[in-house]
């Protein structure tokens, strides 16, 4: 299995719901990123984990909350979001930290 | 034609022409280097890396240059077609860390 696959494609949610965002990989690879990107413009690294250890936290605002519970998987909980936060929001994964990075297809969010 | 303004910047070439895409990075210390591939409603997709101990690295109809003297970075598609109709981003990544800075990115559109 040579891909990143997420879940879900799309998702629309309430300033108010709470939402969880899904990655998975079966790459063997110990690193995995959260970016958020708008449109035309390139992704923005949000949150990478190392050995399923958060590694990097990029100043996010805590209404995300990633969590990596086991090394092939990687989530991100999502609580009282802002319109703003309207994104897709993609996963990757990369062998250990500062090898290629291999995307997933992406969350497209609307917070309404 | 090419043209930048507030938009993305656009590359606007025939089918069967070669395309050149072109990427300015600012931090002299980045050793590594990677091309994206994103098409519309995906992740990016890895086209071609290199490392900065190379100037030239060569792919399946596509070749990436690195000038490290101007902090220049080029993607060179050979017989472009339709299909290779996307947004491209260059990133890189410094050596004293392990995450990817992405560039602003690039729309090639081919005609057929």
């Amino acid at each position: 299995d040579t891909e990143v696959t997420q879940t879900p494609k799309h998702l629309v949610m309430g300033m108010t719901n709470k939402k969880s965002l899904k990655c998975e990989q079966h790459m063997g690879h110990r690193a995995m990123y959260w970016y958020k990107q708008k449109a035309k413009k390139p992704p923005e690294l949000m949150f990478v984990y190392s050995y399923e250890k958060l590694s990097i936290n990029e100043s996010v605002p805590s209404r995300f909350s990633p969590e990596c519970p086991n090394s092939s998987l990687l989530n991100l909980h999502l609580h009282a979001l802002q319109p703003e936060d309207s994104a897709l929001y993609l996963c990757a994964s990369s062998q250990v930290l500062g090898n290629e990075q291999f995307f997933g297809p992406g969350t497209r969010l609307t917070v309404l | 034609g090419e043209s930048v303004g507030l938009h993305l910047p656009t590359l606007s070439v025939q089918e069967g022409d070669n395309s050149i895409i072109n990427c300015a990075y600012s931090n002299s210390a980045s050793d590594y280097f990677i091309w994206y591939k994103q098409e519309s409603g995906k992740g990016p997709q890895f086209i071609i890396d290199i490392r900065s101990n190379m100037d030239k690295r060569q792919g399946q109809r596509v070749t990436v240059l690195l000038n490290k003297t101007v902090k220049h970075l080029s993607l060179q598609i050979a017989a472009t077609q339709p299909g290779d109709s996307a947004v491209y981003f260059c990133a890189e990544k410094n050596s004293g860390y392990s995450t990817l800075t992405f560039g602003k990115g690039t729309m090639l559109l081919v005609s057929p």
